[in-house]
């Protein structure tokens, strides 16, 4: 089945600090991957996605390279602010169909100033 | 910004009563699903419907919960009766199309406390 691995949190960084968060992941076919930010008490928004191998999809600071040849798509940022503390997550659609995303069990971020 | 409306926003219930939660999708989008996020989890879908058809529903626990599109636009997740394992936050999103080239954009989701 498909399913998608995401590194434990909480994780805790310091403002301006690098941050990297794993996400692995299982599929039939080539699926399509996102990240997903959600801020305390709201819904989910879309942080950035790749569709196909060696895309990269960025937003707001944020990058992930979709790597095929080790079924990964890491989320990385260079400076990270206070604003950023959220909970992500990383998800799929299969195939790039019509499915629905599956998704992680999402990584606690915590910046300190 | 075009979004996607659910309500109630908070719901606390009792063990065994009914309880049923909306969703309006972003005009014109075809699909619509229902997840559900129990607290430090990720969301799981429970049902997808394309315009008033349901596509999926192989996750939703069909004995106590129900779904319904009628008109292919709004939609009713219903749960009765409620459980307390049934307590998480249900979220509902919408998307233009049924691929993924097309965003999937989420409602703020309605906070479900079965007592």
């Amino acid at each position: 089945g498909n399913s998608v691995t995401q590194m434990e949190g909480p994780v805790t960084l310091s403002e301006e600090a690098f941050l990297t968060i794993n996400c692995t992941y299982t599929a039939t076919g080539y699926p399509s991957l996102f990240w997903y930010v959600q801020y305390p008490g709201e819904g989910l928004q879309l942080l950035l996605k790749a569709t196909k191998a060696d895309d990269k999809g960025s937003n707001k600071g944020f990058e992930a390279t979709y790597r095929k040849e080790t079924t990964s798509f890491h989320l990385e940022k260079g400076s990270v602010q206070v604003s950023d503390s959220a909970v992500y997550f990383c998800a799929l659609i299969p195939g790039g169909g019509a499915d629905g995303l599956t998704f992680g069990k999402g990584t606690h971020l915590i910046i300190q100033p | 910004e075009a979004e996607v409306a659910q309500s109630p926003r908070y719901k606390i219930t009792e063990k065994s009563q009914a309880v049923a939660f909306w969703c309006d999708p972003i005009s014109g989008h075809a699909t619509l699903y229902w997840y559900r996020q129990i607290l430090g989890q990720g969301p799981e879908l429970l049902v997808q419907f394309q315009d008033e058809s349901v596509v999926d529903d192989s996750q939703l626990p069909k004995d106590r919960f129900s779904a319904e599109r009628l008109k292919g636009v709004d939609s009713t997740l219903k749960i009765q009766p409620a459980e307390l394992g049934d307590s998480a936050m249900y979220l509902c999103a919408s998307s233009l199309g049924g691929t993924s080239n097309y965003g999937y954009t989420f409602g703020s989701g309605t906070r479900l406390t079965v007592v």
